[in-house]
């Protein structure tokens, strides 16, 4: 398993706008999970995109996925007060576990 | 939505106690794993297991720890003689043939 690498590490923004944050890997995939972790809670499983996807939607996340350059991306449209947590990549390949970086923390100001 | 349930959510032990904590994996969910997370830091996997047994483990995971599932439904993490740095939240996941793990809310463990 490998871990992702999340950035920004720290976004600020109002409510209602976009947050966008990417995440980085190093090897091949079967596919790549993101997760939100409210501050003292457990990790929320947001979304999975497999490796022969592009593109995913869930309510108002997106996320796409270019395995020619490891990479991929959370979009959080409209945001709201609600979505302030931390946020995690998790590219897996090979092996069921899970290697979670040190996230990117959204702070979405009312 | 199914759910994966921890107990206790917060237990406080003295320093060389045994500790078991608990956990309900999704009930069709066949890997079924644990990690921690210290205050202020990443989360980490300790173990994994499937079919009744450990499939994976890391270094962190040491002879002081241990899994089991007793029964078809509870999944347990003892750990034998705790330290002060054991102090973190603990956390179970389950995941099935679709991927993706749920995650309990997890168990603040305390030792003090």
């Amino acid at each position: 398993s490998q871990q992702g690498e999340e950035d920004p590490q720290a976004l600020s923004i109002q409510e209602g706008e976009n947050a966008t944050m990417n995440c980085s890997y190093k090897t091949s995939i079967n596919n790549l999970q993101w997760y939100r972790q409210n501050s003292g809670r457990g990790l929320v499983h947001l979304i999975l995109i497999r490796s022969n996807e592009r593109e995913k939607h869930s309510g108002r996340l997106r996320v796409t996925l270019d395995t020619s350059k490891k990479s991929s991306s959370l979009l959080i449209t409209a945001s709201r007060a609600a979505d302030t947590a931390s946020y995690f990549c998790a590219p897996e390949g090979g092996s069921e576990k899970l290697v979670f970086g040190k996230g990117m923390k959204l702070t979405v100001n009312p | 939505e199914p759910e994966v349930t921890q107990t206790p959510s917060h237990q406080v032990t003295q320093m060389g106690q045994e500790v078991i904590l608990r956990c309900v994996p999704i009930s069709n969910h066949l890997y079924f794993y644990w990690y921690r997370q210290i205050l202020g830091q990443k989360v980490e996997f300790l173990v994994s297991f499937y079919n009744n047994e450990i499939s994976e483990k890391s270094e962190i995971f040491d002879d002081q720890f241990s899994v089991e599932r007793p029964d078809g439904s509870n999944f347990t993490l003892k750990i034998r003689s705790t330290k002060l740095e054991d102090s973190a939240m603990y956390f179970c996941a389950s995941s099935g043939a679709n991927y993706g793990y749920t995650f309990g809310s997890g168990t603040r463990l305390t030792v003090v």
